[in-house]
């Protein structure tokens, strides 16, 4: 399965602290993409990273990927409460144009 | 502008009745999208729309599953007879880019169904 792998698939830490998720996938890809989803909502897109890109930031968000060792991860710094969520990993698998979902991170923030 | 609208966000239906959720994607977006998204898990393709044409629906199951998409805007999934393995939230999501570049999915809120 092209799916990606979520790392740790549960995390709890204390605001201010920084969070971060991993994942590694198997085929070779076009793009990853990384998305939120909270309790009962639909999935919000974070950020985009293409196969030649090796580290991106939006905001809070900073994202890398090795398409070495066919991983990415997603840092949030100085989290907040509101960054409680579900973090899915998503990729764009070449040849596929089917964008595969991973089991995905659920992040907790305690005020 | 709206978002991806979907409707109804809650269904409970029996077993063996029939069920369809609706999607209207955000306007000028060609590529449609039909999600499952089963408890603790990440949402699973069923079917991608370029217009009016399904282009993937290989994960779509075809005995009791169908879609339509008739004037390229919104669509409709349907499920009949729909079984307790059917329970799960159906994502539709919307996005500019088609065949050769998956960029950013908008998604809307979600069909919750529970098959009782």
């Amino acid at each position: 399965s092209q799916q990606g792998e979520e790392d740790p698939q549960a995390l709890s830490i204390q605001e201010g602290e920084n969070a971060t998720m991993n994942c590694s996938y198997k085929t070779s890809i076009n793009n990853l993409q990384w998305y939120r989803q909270n309790s009962g909502r639909g999935l919000v897109h974070l950020i985009l990273i293409r196969s030649n890109e090796r580290e991106k930031h939006s905001g809070r968000l900073r994202v890398t990927l090795d398409t070495s060792k066919k991983s990415s991860s997603l840092l949030i710094t100085a989290s907040r409460a509101a960054d409680t969520a579900s973090y899915f990993c998503a990729t764009d698998a070449e040849g596929n144009n089917r964008l595969a979902f991973g089991k995905g991170n659920q992040v907790v923030v305690i005020p | 502008e709206a978002g991806v609208v979907q409707s109804p966000r809650y269904k409970i239906i029996e077993k063996k009745q029939p069920v369809a959720f609706w999607c209207n994607p955000i306007s000028g977006h060609n590529t449609l999208y039909w999600y499952r998204q089963n408890l603790g898990q990440g949402p699973e393709l069923l079917i991608r729309y370029e217009n009016e044409e399904a282009v993937d629906d290989s994960q779509l199951p075809k005995d009791r599953f169908s879609a339509e998409r008739l004037k390229g805007v919104d669509s409709t999934l349907k499920i009949q007879p729909a079984e307790l393995g059917d329970s799960a939230v159906y994502l539709c999501a919307s996005s500019l880019f088609g065949t050769g570049f998956t960029g950013e999915l908008f998604f809307g809120e979600g069909s919750r169904l529970t098959v009782l």
